[in-house]
């Protein structure tokens, strides 16, 4: 069955890049869409995106002037990049297959501080 | 945006009794072109990334104890535990992926009275 790992620092300083890798395995990367979503500590949970294995990608509104994604068939993964971080961006940032989302990674959990 | 609302918030139920969790969305999430209500539910316990109960409202993932069930069309839906074991104490959200930016509910808490 397919597996999903999220990958990328803990700790990011305020008004910088995150990035986050998604590593897919015990399948192929084509023809799904791969999506991120993201749980501040204690709340619930929020859709970022997506992306098809095509690079058609599809964006939160609320974040989509600070959101990119990508993706690397060659290497079966995928990424999330989102610029000028705050606190309120520190989460744990889960990547998951489909719109349905039948598998998650492990969760990454991400802090925003100097 | 669709607003996803459950009820109730959190809920204790005793073992081997059925727990009833509602979800609301603020349009309709059935797409008339193929009859499916694009809704999920999904069960988080600490620590652990959410897992997929039931998709299309009502289908039930692989896996899945035949004690969880989904019901509902159009903007109400339901999930429901037909008699609630230990391992079903967690967190349970509802989510619609009809359109995007998909959306979840608040959550519901569910704790073994």
């Amino acid at each position: 069955q397919v597996q999903l790992q999220e990958s990328g620092p803990g700790v990011v300083n305020p008004s910088e890049t995150l990035s986050l890798t998604c590593t897919v395995s015990g399948g192929s990367i084509n023809f799904y869409y791969w999506t991120w979503v993201r749980q501040p500590p204690g709340k619930g949970l929020e859709w970022i995106g997506h992306i098809y294995s095509s690079g058609t990608t599809d964006y939160n509104p609320a974040l989509k002037s600070r959101v990119t994604m990508s993706v690397d068939t060659s290497k079966n993964h995928f990424s999330l990049k989102l610029s000028s971080v705050t606190a309120a961006d520190t989460a744990v940032y889960y990547c998951a297959r489909g719109s349905k989302l039948d598998s998650w990674g492990q969760g990454s959990l991400v802090t925003v501080s100097s | 945006d669709i607003v996803m609302t459950q009820s109730p918030d959190s809920l204790a139920v005793s073992l081997g009794e059925r727990a009833t969790i509602n979800c609301k969305s603020s349009q309709s999430v059935l797409y008339s072109s193929d009859n499916k209500n694009y809704l999920g539910w999904f069960q988080q316990k600490a620590g652990q990334p959410p897992k997929l109960l039931i998709y299309w409202a009502s289908t039930r993932e692989s896996g899945v104890p035949d004690r969880f069930s989904g019901s509902g069309s159009g903007t109400d839906f339901t999930l429901t535990i037909s008699s609630l074991q230990p391992e079903d104490a967690a967190l349970y959200y509802c989510q619609q992926y009809y359109m995007t930016p998909y959306t979840f509910g608040q959550g519901t808490r569910l704790e073994i009275k």
